[in-house]
């Protein structure tokens, strides 16, 4: 149980353009989901959390206009990548929480994003 | 804000030989200490979570202690194994979000 998922796996795009990152909890529904970011070597970067039903919270420094995050759904949340740079390039991983009150966290395999 | 520390960075130990791992933290208001597991290129995998009460937790040959007022915790791998090859994180819980260290890469040579 608690299997969550993300697609792509991996995923180039050229400088300039958008991308899609999907998170799904498989097997239970996920009040609040995370996205990090996570550089070579580097610990995880909380991005942002987001609520189903609300707008997502990000953390200092990250850029809600550029990182997109959508959670529409208790077992859904996207992060959209808007105009793509080199630097974007990174692992990006998401995480899930069961419900309220539970600190358990439960992690997608992550994404490769590579901008060209 | 809180600060995690992974010391070593990296680690490269003989097969059987047991590896010791150190976190530390800055704050020591948590409600919980996590383990992980990353494989290359892949996502994190669970080891032991610690809740702010316990000292430690044990699953099989891992061993993860907890000291809260002095900001650590220490997981131990008894008799490695090649397969234990990883990079293993230390996150620490002080709501709900999760603060991670860079992590100890570990080598198990055969």
């Amino acid at each position: 149980g608690a299997v969550v998922s993300q697609h792509p796996s991996r995923v180039i795009c050229k400088s300039g353009t958008s991308v899609k990152i999907e998170c799904r909890s498989l097997d239970f529904q996920a009040t609040t989901m995370f996205w990090y970011r996570q550089f070579p070597k580097k610990s995880l970067m909380l991005m942002a959390t987001s609520n189903e039903g609300s707008k997502a919270t990000y953390e200092q420094g990250v850029e809600k206009d550029k990182f997109l995050i959508n959670h529409a759904s208790l077992t859904l949340s996207t992060l959209t990548v808007t105009s793509a740079h080199p630097e974007d390039s990174s692992f990006y991983i998401c995480s899930a929480r069961p419900r309220p009150g539970r600190y358990e966290q439960y992690f997608g395999p992550g994404t490769r994003l590579t901008v060209t | 804000k809180q600060e995690v520390t992974q010391i070593p960075a990296a680690l490269s130990v003989p097969e059987g030989e047991n590896l010791v791992l150190n976190c530390s933290f800055t704050d020591s208001a948590i409600y919980n200490l996590q383990w992980f597991r990353q494989d290359p290129g892949k996502g994190l995998t669970s080891l032991l979570l610690i809740q702010s009460s316990q000292r430690e937790q044990t699953s099989g040959r891992l061993n993860a202690s907890l000291d809260k007022s002095s900001g650590r915790s220490t997981l131990y791998i008894a008799a490695s194994q090649p397969g234990d090859s990883a990079t293993y994180l230390c996150a620490v819980s002080d709501d709900y979000k999760l603060s991670f260290g860079a992590g100890t890469t570990v080598t198990v040579r055969a």
